[in-house]
């Protein structure tokens, strides 16, 4: 089974700063995709960013990037330069095999102006 | 494009009545499709998924139930509400299979009283 743990209830960051959210997995499979999905007052749930575990390469979307370690089952988002509309809740996620997407408890960003 | 339709928006229904919530979507073929609830402050739980249709895993026992008359439709329904039925429900949809991205719709509130 797919388990994934986000361990920061919840993160600030300072308008145009950096700030990086935490996310590990733990899967028995080899072939595996990851995700960082944004959720903000809407509830809609936006996806972020999506990594593929066969490359060996950090996504990057415009501000946003991963740190993904596999050895570490680690796969952290890290968002340049912050804006106020960067303000949500923020879930990882993790999908293989024939498992659907299973996601972790989220972390709540604030963006401090 | 694709996009992803969810109604009602919005729906306050008392204990013991039925519920039917709709998702369609839009400008693909044979999706695969998801029910998800969110409680309040909490994760994504998948509540069904479907390859086809007539073709639905159930994740969770529970009250509900969900069909898949058309390609691109797909309801979720119970026959007698309980409180803890409250929740936010997301449906989604992807394409080829579960290892795809998945796209989200506006979501459900549902408010059992």
């Amino acid at each position: 089974a797919q388990t994934v743990t986000q361990s920061q209830p919840e993160m600030s960051v300072q308008e145009a700063e950096t700030v990086t959210l935490s996310c590990t997995y733990d899967t028995s499979e080899s072939d595996y995709y990851l995700f960082w999905y944004k959720q903000p007052p809407s509830r809609q749930m936006i996806l972020v960013i999506r990594q593929e575990a066969y490359k060996q390469q950090n996504a990057t979307e415009n501000r946003f990037s991963v740190n993904f370690q596999k050895a570490a089952k680690s796969f952290s988002l890290k968002i340049s330069d912050s804006q106020l509309g960067d303000a949500a809740m923020y879930f990882c996620a993790s999908v293989s095999g024939n498992t659907p997407l299973v996601f972790g408890k989220g972390t709540r960003l604030s963006v401090i102006a | 494009s694709q996009t992803i339709h969810q109604w009602p928006a919005t729906l306050v229904q008392p204990v013991g009545s039925p519920l039917s919530l709709e998702c369609t979507v839009e400008g693909t073929s044979n999706p695969n499709l998801y029910w998800y609830r969110q409680a309040a402050g909490r994760g994504l739980q998948l509540l069904f998924y479907s390859i086809g249709i007539d073709q639905i895993s159930s994740e969770v026992p529970q009250n509900l139930s969900a069909s898949r008359p058309q390609d691109r439709q797909f309801i979720l329904s119970s026959k007698k509400l309980l409180l803890s039925d409250s929740g936010f429900y997301l449906c989604a949809w992807s394409i080829l299979g579960v290892m795809e991205t998945q796209y989200f719709g506006p979501g459900t509130r549902l408010l059992v009283l």
